[in-house]
């Protein structure tokens, strides 16, 4: 079945560093992927939309300069958390779309600790 | 207003007991329906598909009532290991685009 796989699963970084977050689909392409973030015992909370070869899609209140997000293939997005800071600490999740859009399969996420 | 809406909970029930989540839509033009079960520090795993012709897997039966524009899932016989958050989600195709409720956090009970 289709899968999708995010790497690495748990980082610790100092403050002031930058994260690079992958999400790759394993066996189908996705050409939008979704970036989430979850702060701990609050649910899902979508932060961008990326689309394969333009710009992602960010939703209000996330800082786009600091989020970067990269699919650059219809396999791969990257999500890079630049200039990273305690309060970016949190569980980040990837997500794509399968079956012409009628299926949602997860990354087995990141947690980020920003010491 | 959300465009996905569901109780947050908690709810805490005993093990055997039924229990039964809601969750309404805003969006007409909704297309595919689901829960999925989240358990703690982990990713969301898709538990079933949502029709209007109700799916039933074991303990799990979820139906799709399109005119009230809500979802529902319940679970028969609970288990210890059915505590968990739910979600129910929302995909929109049409737009790419995937919603999720809240979530609403379920323990049972010994």
């Amino acid at each position: 079945g289709a899968v999708v796989s995010q790497h690495p699963s748990r980082v610790i970084c100092k403050s002031g560093t930058s994260v690079k977050i992958e999400c790759r689909s394993l066996d189908f392409q996705a050409t939008t992927m979704f970036w989430y973030r979850q702060f701990p015992k609050q649910s899902l909370m979508l932060m961008a939309t990326s689309n394969e070869g333009s710009k992602a899609t960010y939703e209000q209140g996330v800082e786009k300069d600091k989020f970067l997000i990269n699919h650059a293939s219809l396999t791969l997005s990257t999500l890079t958390v630049t200039s990273a800071h305690p309060e970016d600490s949190s569980f980040y999740i990837c997500s794509a779309l399968h079956g012409q859009g009628r299926e949602a399969f997860f990354g087995q996420g990141t947690r980020l600790t920003v010491v | 207003r959300k465009e996905v809406e569901q109780d947050p909970g908690p709810f805490n029930v005993p093990e055997g007991a039924t229990v039964a989540f809601n969750c309404t839509y805003s969006n007409s033009a909704s297309q595919s329906f689901f829960w999925y079960r989240q358990d703690c520090r982990k990713e969301p795993k898709l538990l079933m598909s949502v029709y209007s012709s109700g799916n039933e897997d074991g303990r799990f039966t979820a139906q799709l009532n399109r005119a009230s524009q809500y979802i529902s899932l319940l679970i028969r016989d609970s288990k210890l290991s059915d505590s968990a958050t739910y979600l129910c989600v929302v995909i929109k195709s049409s737009a790419s685009k995937i919603i999720f409720g809240s979530g609403t956090r379920l323990s049972i009970r010994p």
